[in-house]
């Protein structure tokens, strides 16, 4: 059973434009949502998180919305920069277990 | 720098050839981890450990283990690799300990490939 979903493979936006990436969660125990970018060659590196008692953090030209009633949270990147183009995981776990359980990631292709 | 050290990075074995994976992290994480990364399965986790002689399954422990003598160590050992454990191996560590709660933001090592002949 997936309990983290990333059902949209890939995602290709033009330099400048939003890129929104979503996630769809079953977990109703989850209390913290992660997201992590991934360059080839290279692991995995934090992005941004959000707990289930909010409905949107802000970093810079990131931003993740959470909507607990639909069980589904979205990354905005804006602008989008070329350098973003990478895999994008969706992490939850809850705040009694540690455990991190990804969803299958998107790759992200931001055109110059 | 805080880091997690993989090592080997890359490695070509032969079925049934015990391998093991060194994992090293130099932060004092309690906790540490790891994942495969598999084409269109995403990360999934092997083993963790909470600390320091506990460890558990993670959702595919099948055919791995590990151990957790050291706070800083974690290796992960495949006694008889076979040709299904080819893959992108993760280690990782955070910091919270057992029972606490809070957003677990994991560190990443840069990876270790392991190709199964």
């Amino acid at each position: 059973d997936q309990q983290v979903k990333q059902n949209s493979p890939s995602l290709s936006v033009q330099e400048g434009r939003i890129s929104i990436l979503n996630c769809d969660y079953t977990n109703s125990m989850f209390d913290y949502f992660l997201w992590y970018k991934k360059y080839p060659a290279e692991g995995p590196t934090f992005l941004i998180s959000i707990s289930s008692i909010k409905d949107k953090n802000e970093d810079g030209r990131f931003t993740v919305f959470l909507n607990k009633s639909a069980k589904h949270l979205s990354l905005h990147i804006v602008p989008s920069q070329p350098g973003d183009s990478a895999v994008y995981f969706c992490a939850a776990n809850t705040g009694a277990n540690s455990k991190l359980t990804f969803g299958k990631g998107i790759t992200l292709s931001v055109r110059p | 720098e805080a880091q997690v050290t993989q090592n080997p990075r890359y490695l070509i074995t032969v079925t049934g050839k015990k391998l093991t994976v060194t994992c090293s992290q130099n932060m004092n994480h309690e906790y540490m981890s790891w994942y495969r990364q598999d084409p269109g399965l995403g990360l999934r986790q092997i083993y963790y450990s909470m600390n320091v002689e506990v460890t558990d399954k993670g959702d595919v422990p099948e055919g791995y283990k590990v151990s957790r003598k050291e706070k800083r160590n974690f290796p992960l050992i495949l006694e008889s690799p076979s040709p299904n454990q080819t893959s992108l191996y993760f280690c990782a560590s955070s910091s919270p300990g057992p029972g606490s709660s809070g957003a677990n933001v994991l560190t990443f090592g840069a990876g270790s490939r392991l190709t199964v002949l």
